[in-house]
């Protein structure tokens, strides 16, 4: 099936810097790659949609800024946390689609755990 | 905007069935998904339903759709200890599009 990576799994840094977490989609090509937030015991908050060589679509209330996403490639998105502060702290989940369409292929990536100190 | 509901919590016995309901608002959605999270990973897609279906059986999973009164549930047979997990309804709303949007998520607890 359809395999999603993230790189880091964990990831703990401290207040002011920056972190940039991976999502690879390593045996299909993805046109696009969502980011989704997910905080204890909640839902999936979705940050943002990304397609490939084009800027990405963030939700509402979600600061472009601060949330830099880049998919330079079919198979790599990127988002860079800058500036973390204590409550960018949370499990940060990718996911990405073979194509263009219908979404019922949809595959997420293992989880980011971000901790800021 | 688009509301999906989840209880929060099932316990059932190893052996017998566990039936999640899930209920939504967008009538608009045309795949309706259950998707399984393990704790400390991400989301593993279990199956879903194209909203033109009522019924999806898939080995132990039973999807069933009621799209007039927007209640999708997943009835798991013979429920394992690893079957314990979150499970979250998405639905991709508006005509189709790429976005889900994803239920509240129900924790699974199977006990022996």
């Amino acid at each position: 099936g359809a395999v999603v990576s993230q790189h880091p799994s964990r990831v703990i840094c401290k207040s002011g810097t920056s972190v940039k977490i991976e999502c690879r989609s390593l045996d299909f090509q993805a046109t696009t790659m969502f980011w989704y937030r997910q905080f204890p015991k909640k839902s999936l908050m979705l940050m943002a949609t990304s397609n490939e060589g084009s800027k990405a679509t963030y939700e509402q209330g979600v600061e472009k800024d601060k949330f830099l996403i880049n998919h330079a490639s079919l198979t790599l998105s990127t988002l860079t946390v800058t500036s973390a502060h204590p409550e960018d702290s949370s499990f940060y989940i990718c996911s990405a689609t073979p194509g263009t369409g219908l979404s019922y292929e949809q595959y997420f990536g293992p989880g980011t755990r971000l901790t800021v100190t | 905007g688009e509301d999906v509901e989840q209880s929060l919590f099932l316990s059932v016995r190893e052996g017998d069935s566990s039936v999640i309901n899930c209920t939504y608002t967008d009538s608009s959605s045309t795949y309706l998904y259950w998707y399984k999270q393990e704790p400390g990973a991400g989301l593993q897609l279990l199956t879903y339903i194209f909203s033109n279906m009522d019924m999806k059986q898939d080995q132990r999973l039973t999807v069933l759709l009621n799209k007039k009164d927007k209640h999708l549930s997943l009835r798991i047979a013979d429920t394992q200890t690893g079957d314990s997990a979150i499970y979250f309804c998405a639905e991709n709303g508006s005509g189709g599009g790429n976005k889900l949007t994803f239920g509240t998520g129900t924790q699974l607890k199977v006990e022996l």
